[in-house]
């Protein structure tokens, strides 16, 4: 089946640096990728849609100076927090669509602790 | 707007036993509806999904969820559980003009004992 590898799955940084998040498709062509966040005990809420070729989409709320999402071919997507603070700390999840199967299949997610 | 709950954050069940794990919606729109499992250090995988037809939809491993359009449900069961479903289950829904773009609820810990 379709795999999605995201990279990499633990990181740990110091607060003000930033911290870059990869996600590829391995064995389909994503035109659109989605990022997610996960806070403990809640839901995965929808960060942005990353778009192949143009800007990425960011939900309401979403800052998108500090998280920058860069989908520059068909099977990559990087998320990038910068200048990141301990309340930027969570778990991070991409998916990825494919479009011949309708299905968006997801990374196994980063656990980013700020320190 | 999209919201989803999932009531029960932790299901702790024995081996063989049935087990059931609610899940509810709210939309103003038409939805698809999908439940995805997460095995540690996993990522996500798709267990079921109901997009159109009928209305009780079965996954290979013995799962089946029914979607209630009045009560908004979407509940997913098994009527013997092993070991191996020990996992994270979440529920999500997407937009049916945003097919990709997900809702997901808390998710549910599935404890299976022996």
């Amino acid at each position: 089946g379709a795999v999605v590898s995201q990279h990499p799955s633990r990181v740990i940084c110091k607060s003000g640096t930033s911290v870059k998040i990869e996600c590829r498709s391995l064995d389909f062509q994503a035109t659109t990728m989605f990022w997610y966040r996960q806070f403990p005990k809640q839901s995965l809420m929808l960060m942005a849609t990353s778009n192949e070729g143009s800007k990425a989409t960011y939900e309401q709320g979403v800052e998108k100076d500090k998280f920058l999402i860069n989908h520059a071919s068909l099977t990559l997507s990087t998320l990038t927090v910068t200048s990141a603070h301990p309340e930027d700390s969570s778990f991070y999840i991409c998916s990825a669509s494919d479009r011949a199967r309708a299905e968006a299949f997801f990374g196994q997610g980063t656990r980013l602790t700020v320190v | 707007a999209q919201s989803v709950t999932q009531l029960d954050s932790q299901v702790p069940v024995f081996e063989e036993a049935p087990v059931e794990l609610r899940c509810n919606y709210s939309s103003s729109v038409s939805v698809y509806l999908f439940w995805y499992v997460q095995y540690p250090n996993q990522g996500l995988q798709l267990l079921l999904k109901y997009l159109s037809g009928s209305t009780l939809v079965e996954s290979i491993n013995g799962f089946e969820a029914e979607f209630n359009k009045s009560q908004t449900s979407f509940h997913l069961r098994k009527p013997s559980v092993h070991i191996s479903d020990t996992a994270e289950y979440f529920c999500a829904v997407s937009d049916q003009n945003n097919f990709n773009k997900f809702y997901f609820g808390s998710g549910t810990k599935l404890n299976v004992k022996p």
